[in-house]
């Protein structure tokens, strides 16, 4: 079982729609989350923290939920510069304090006019 | 607004060469990171250096790979032989370890191994 799973992609949404990407981790020892963006053959940028009281930053919203394990990601009114591979992240603490991040397989993203 | 160098963009090389890319963090950060993006999958931690000293390699294939930050600034990967397997995209990040979790990814280095 991978660490990070997500959605499986590609989708296919109109400019304007909603869309949500779900994401659950199995690590019971991941401190942070994150959304990564990356754009086609280019590399991942941050795009937002995830917080446990749930997040907004413009169109989006992030939630998470640590007793299901869960991380979900809204796009509200889709733009055609949405079209990406969203990442969901999980950073992951170790014993003696060293942590890494832990990168989901990413959702494509493509919205049409 | 500062960003992480890589170099070369885009490598091609027959199995069996050795290959070599290049990294130069964001000035002043202390932490560097290699990972390997195969198509389809996220990055995948290869290394991680703290200064001149590494502090995770344990998904480092340490027959063929092998990493050096030998002063603790620019670092450098290499392949020696390159395996079909290992075309993918090398990136390197950096992350300042006194102000947050932020790492800042290069552009990355696209492999093809023919």
């Amino acid at each position: 079982r991978k660490e990070v799973e997500q959605d499986p992609g590609p989708f296919n949404v109109p400019e304007g729609a909603t869309v949500a990407f779900n994401c659950t981790y199995s690590n019971s020892a991941s401190q942070s989350f994150f959304w990564y963006r990356q754009d086609c053959r280019k590399e991942p940028k941050l795009l937002m923290s995830v917080y446990s009281s749930g997040n907004e930053d413009g169109r989006f919203t992030a939630q998470l939920n640590r007793a299901s394990q869960y991380i979900s990601l809204l796009i509200r009114d889709s733009k055609l510069s949405d079209s990406a591979t969203y990442l969901c992240v999980v950073r992951v603490l170790f014993s003696g304090g060293y942590n890494k991040l832990i990168f989901g397989a990413g959702t494509r993203l493509a919205v049409h006019p | 607004e500062a960003e992480v160098a890589q170099s070369p963009r885009y490598k091609i090389t027959e199995k069996s060469q050795a290959v070599a890319f290049w990294c130069d963090p964001i000035s002043g950060h202390a932490t560097l990171y290699w990972y390997r993006q195969i198509l389809g999958q996220g990055p995948e931690l290869l290394v991680q250096f703290q200064d001149e000293s590494v502090v995770d390699d344990s998904q480092l294939p340490k027959d063929r790979f092998s990493a050096e930050r030998l002063k603790g600034v620019d670092s450098t990967l290499k392949i020696q032989p390159a395996e079909l397997g290992d075309s993918a995209m090398y990136l390197c990040a950096s992350r300042n370890s006194g102000s947050g979790e932020t790492q800042y990814f290069g552009p990355g280095t696209r492999l093809l191994v023919l």
